[in-house]
Order: structure tokens, then sequence, then C-alpha cells
């Protein structure tokens, strides 16, 4: 099946600074990818969907300004916490669409990446 | 909006067993249905789906029929092994304004002891 990778897996950040995440499409190119956040024991929230050359779209009480998105090519999007705080510490979760027209259009997963702020 | 509605875990078994987790969705329109599980450690997989009302989907012994008269699509395995150990999410991903969004249940933590 289709793999999506996340870097980095892990990361501890101090309060104040930025930390950009990666979600990559390893053999198909994904037009659409979308940003999750899950909290311990809760679901996924969706925070935003991302399109190859377009600004990303934010689900309604996310901050676009806090989580800079960019999708600047067909394999690639990024995830970026600005100004960081403790309250930002989370699981972060990407997906990846098939193409439109692609039999099935599914989503796949990244293997997700724990941010804790200090 | 859209809505998924797990049973509340953890869920404990023994090897064996028979389990049942279950699903209950809100929607507008004719949403397609799923569950994806989460093994420790790794990202979320595509169990099963179903995209309209009646059809079943199955994969690994587990199996779910999504019901529309009862807005519920509950997963199903007659004998769970120690490797299903995992957390389960429901989801559904709607049409209209919503369209290509999954819309997530909380998960269910499923442990199976020897």
């Amino acid at each position: 099946g289709a793999v999506v990778s996340q870097h980095p897996s892990r990361v501890i950040c101090k309060s104040g600074t930025s930390v950009k995440i990666e979600c990559r499409s390893l053999d198909f190119q994904a037009t659409t990818m979308f940003w999750y956040r899950q909290f311990p024991k809760k679901s996924l929230m969706l925070m935003a969907t991302s399109n190859e050359g377009s600004k990303a779209t934010y689900e309604q009480g996310v901050e676009k300004d806090k989580f800079l998105i960019n999708h600047a090519s067909l394999t690639l999007s990024t995830l970026t916490v600005t100004s960081a705080h403790p309250e930002d510490s989370s699981f972060y979760i990407c997906s990846a669409r098939e193409p439109s027209g692609h039999p099935g259009g599914e989503q796949y997963f990244g293997p997700g990446t724990r941010l804790t702020v200090t | 909006g859209n809505s998924v509605t797990q049973m509340e875990g953890p869920v404990t078994l023994s090897e064996e067993a028979f389990l049942t987790i279950n699903c209950t969705y809100t929607a507008t329109g004719y949403p397609s249905l799923f569950w994806y599980v989460q093994y420790p450690g790794e990202g979320l997989q595509l169990l099963l789906k179903a995209t309209k009302a009646d059809d079943k989907g199955s994969n690994k012994g587990f199996e779910a029929t999504y019901r529309k008269e009862t807005t519920s699509f509950h997963l199903e395995k007659g004998s769970v092994q120690v490797s299903d150990s995992a957390v389960y999410f429901c989801a559904l991903k709607g049409g209209g304004t919503s369209y290509g969004k999954l819309t997530f249940g909380q998960g269910t933590i499923l442990t199976v002891h020897p």
C-alpha cells in the first residue's frame, strides 16, 4: 500500500521557539494532505487541509498564523508550529490522499510526530 | 455537522474471544464509513470500509455492516488474537461541504491477553 512518512517522529522544543514537521508521500503524488492533532485518549482532530500550490484551508478554531502549512510539492507538506507553548504539546498526524479519480481516493496516514514543548 | 460516537474503552479480552466495538454516526447525506487501526507506535491503517447502506466491509477476520436505519457501523471479530491489540477508530467521510474530510470517533483501546 501507499506509504506516508513524517519527520521527526519526536521533537522537544523550548517555549517560544518554532518547530517544523514534514509529511511526505513516498510512492504517490498527493495533491491533498491533511493535518490532524491527537490528544491523549481523544480522537483525531482535523486541523487543516493542505492543497498543493495553494493556501491551506483551516478548520474553525485553528490559528492559521500559529500553525503554518506549506504544500510546496506533490509529495511534501510541512506544518510549522510557531512560537510554541506547552499547550501545543500533542501528537500531530498527517495524511495524504490519492489523487481524485484514482480508485479509492483513500487517505494514507503518517506515523505521527510527538511534540513536547517545555 | 458530522459526528462519530464509539463505545468507551478500554476493552480487554482473552485470546479467541468475540469482539464487538460499537460505532454510531450522525451525518447529512450518504457518508462512507471506515474502521482504522493504530498499532502501538504506528500511524493509522485502514482496516475496512463500506460506501453505501447494507454494504459489509471485511478484512483480517474483522467485519462491519453499514446500517443506515440504525446509523451504525459496529466492528466485530469472531476470535481475537493478541496481535489485534491496538486502538480502533471509527470514521466517516461525508459529502457536501465536508467532502473528502474524515470525522473520527474517539478511539477504542483493545487489549487481548493470551
